[in-house]
């Protein structure tokens, strides 16, 4: 596997199940990122990690809760959502070297979310 | 606040025609600019950037200028092809890692 990938590509939940999102990065990168892709919204940045440390936390709702073992690994996991969380959740990488230089996000494929 | 504004899509344009899809931001500070590219079933990829002023962002034929006076990075293509359609989104960021994004435009390019 190389670049950033996301399973599963597809899911279908009921508001009352608990499920989770899985990202994995083969880039040696130490930051990842959760996105929420709505249609006709711009991206939503949801968590930022550097180091396995969580650094941002754009006001989202607890149903959400994000879990970074390592630099590698990204799991968003998801309880009692809402049919309005129903979007594209994108996972990203890059190499942060703690300075205030952007440095470019890769994306994973996405994982396509609809809550009945 | 930082923002992105872009063109609604979705375009429809036939194969070797000019592409233009208008980006307009707001921005605390100095932003670099960018633009990605999602194709179907896949994730985000870079397609350009600039970081300053006046800077010209080009690949794979696309360009987009960085006009500080009109707050604007609009995305150009001189002669698009069947396999540009994707999704662009026009982007900024302020500081390492806060990038903002603009809505996505759509674009169809039929034989």
């Amino acid at each position: 596997e190389t670049g950033v990938t996301q399973t599963p590509r597809h899911l279908v939940m009921g508001m009352t199940n608990k499920k989770s999102l899985k990202c994995e990065q083969h880039l040696g990168h130490n930051a990842m990122y959760w996105y929420k892709q709505s249609a006709k919204k711009p991206l939503e940045l949801m968590f930022v990690y550097n180091f396995k440390e969580q650094t941002e936390n754009n006001s989202v709702p607890s149903r959400f809760s994000p879990e970074c073992p390592n630099s590698s690994h990204l799991f968003l996991h998801l309880h009692t959502l809402q049919p309005e969380d129903s979007a594209l959740y994108l996972c990203a990488s890059s190499q942060d070297l703690g300075t205030q230089t952007y440095n470019e996000q890769f994306f994973g494929p996405g994982t396509r979310l609809t809550v009945l | 606040g930082n923002s992105v504004t872009q063109m609604e899509g979705p375009v429809t344009l036939s194969e070797e025609a000019f592409l233009t899809i208008n980006c307009t931001y707001t921005a605390t500070g100095y932003p670099s600019l960018f633009w990605y590219v999602q194709y179907p079933g896949e994730g985000l990829q870079l397609l350009l950037k600039a970081t300053k002023a006046d800077d010209k962002g080009s690949n794979k034929g696309f360009e987009a200028t960085y006009r500080k006076e009109t707050t604007s990075f609009h995305l150009e293509k001189g002669s698009v092809q069947v396999s540009d359609s994707a999704v662009y989104f026009c982007a900024l960021v302020t500081g390492a890692n806060n990038l903002f994004f603009g809505t996505g435009t759509r674009l169809t390019v039929i034989p």
